[in-house]
């Protein structure tokens, strides 16, 4: 069973600090990992597709870098703002059936003013 | 484009009833995905379409849930007969290629009373 683990579930940062969660996967058979974020009453937005280890990707004051060799992946927000709350999902794919992708519970975070 | 469209928003019906969900992906995505959320399991892929073929139902809780997708701008997911426990959000989502990101619909939520 494919698993992928979020940390921490929830987090509570001061606007203007920066911060940054990790996701966790299997090492092996490895074939892309994903980043979205998801705001309260949307649907989940896809921020980063990685596919290489030692990727890294960026989108404004968020990015993300990747460490297939040991299974994991950083999401950093540099200057966190009240819009950056909402919950960021990882999500896995393998090699085989690489379209198919296994989402972590998320990291829920929540920026005060 | 005006993404991936989803209907009904809402959906509430008795158990024993009929439940059919709706799907328009972007057109040009290659991919389609039924995913179900709820609060204990996360995000869960159902089923997922490759040019409108079912590749993968594994993810299917069991007979009572059956989808189409008959062209490629349509896929539906029925339940029948629903039970209180199908109760969650139900998202589609549509993609281009295998390193692709999704693009989510805005969910149904169903609730079996």
């Amino acid at each position: 069973i494919l698993n992928v683990e979020q940390s921490p579930q929830s987090l509570h940062v001061q606007e203007g600090d920066s911060t940054n969660f990790t996701c966790s996967f299997p090492s092996s058979n490895f074939y892309a990992l994903h980043w979205y974020r998801w705001e309260t009453a949307k649907s989940p937005e896809a921020l980063f597709v990685m596919t290489l280890n030692g990727d890294e990707k960026k989108k404004g004051r968020i990015s993300a870098t990747l460490n297939t060799k040991e299974g994991y992946s950083y999401l950093y927000i540099k200057g966190s703002q009240p819009e950056d709350s909402a919950t960021y999902l990882c999500a896995f794919a393998i090699i085989q059936g690489a379209q198919k992708l296994v989402f972590g519970q998320g990291t829920r975070l929540t920026i005060n003013p | 484009d005006a993404g991936v469209i989803q209907s009904p928003r809402h959906e509430v019906t008795e158990m024993g009833q009929e439940v059919t969900l709706r799907c328009k992906p972007i057109s040009g995505h290659d991919y389609l995905f039924w995913y179900r959320q709820t609060m204990m399991r996360g995000l869960e892929l159902l089923i997922y379409f490759n040019n409108n073929v079912p590749i993968d139902d594994s993810g299917m809780p069991e007979d009572r849930f059956s989808a189409k997708m008959p062209n490629a701008s349509f896929s539906t997911l029925k339940i029948q007969p629903s039970e209180p426990r199908d109760s969650a959000v139900y998202f589609c989502a549509s993609s281009l290629g295998e390193i692709s990101g999704y693009t989510f619909g805005s969910g149904t939520r169903l609730t079996v009373v």
